[in-house]
């Protein structure tokens, strides 16, 4: 198995662009969670999916920030427009049930 | 909502020490406790986990204790390796929410 698969790894942008984060979670895995990572604040759930429904996304700091999913085996994160304080890893996870989560090797936002 | 606080932020113990890392949760109603370990670069790994109506649990040199009186819950590392050397994450699960403390970076000294 690929384990969970993000793209890209890495990311540079200037503050006001557009930024797509993207995940492959593992086939079958009913769950898939968006991860926000920073030194100040540690691990942050943003969002989470059942059965491609957003059933939790309370965690989404501002309307800046949405995802998608639009089928079992992909998910999107936007952030428009994009702010130097959403640098960040953001993580992507998945699972059978909400208990054992599987990382993926997140992306590494950079906005200038 | 569930908080998890984890002591320390650091710890450095001699490679062959035992490394023990403490967490407390502050919602009775959580029910499973998962320890992840996170290499540079890499996403966090579960290494181990503990449900609320179990009190230890071992795997190899890798133990977990949880008091649900006190919602204290511990990871213990025995005969500690170089390759041990990462942060090391609890959480706490309430509902379908894992909520995880701020981490504890390990160090193997030679």
């Amino acid at each position: 198995d690929a384990g969970v698969i993000q793209s890209p790894r890495h990311e540079v942008t200037e503050m006001g662009q557009e930024v797509t984060l993207r995940c492959k979670p593992i086939s079958g895995h009913d769950y898939l969670f968006w991860y926000r990572q920073t030194m100040m604040r540690g691990l942050e759930l943003l969002i989470y999916f059942n059965n491609n429904v957003p059933i939790d996304d309370s965690g989404m700091p501002e309307d800046r920030f949405s995802a998608k999913m639009p089928n079992a085996s992909f998910s999107t994160l936007k952030i428009q427009p994009s702010e130097p304080r959403d640098s960040a890893v953001y993580f992507c996870a998945s699972s059978l049930s909400v208990d054992t989560q599987y990382f993926g090797p997140g992306t590494r936002l950079t906005v200038l | 909502g569930e908080n998890v606080e984890q002591h320390p932020s650091t710890l450095s113990v001699q490679e062959g020490d035992s490394a023990v890392i403490k967490c407390t949760y502050s919602d009775s109603a959580s029910n499973y406790f998962p320890w992840y370990k996170q290499e540079l670069g890499k996403g966090p790994q579960l290494i181990i986990d503990i449900r609320s109506n179990v009190g230890e649990k071992k795997d190899q040199r890798i133990a977990v204790t949880l008091n649900k009186t006190a919602k204290h819950f511990s990871l213990h590392i025995t005969e500690t390796q170089p390759e041990d050397s990462a942060v090391y994450f609890c959480a706490a699960r309430r509902d379908d929410k894992i909520i995880f403390g701020k981490g504890t970076r390990l160090h193997i000294l030679p």
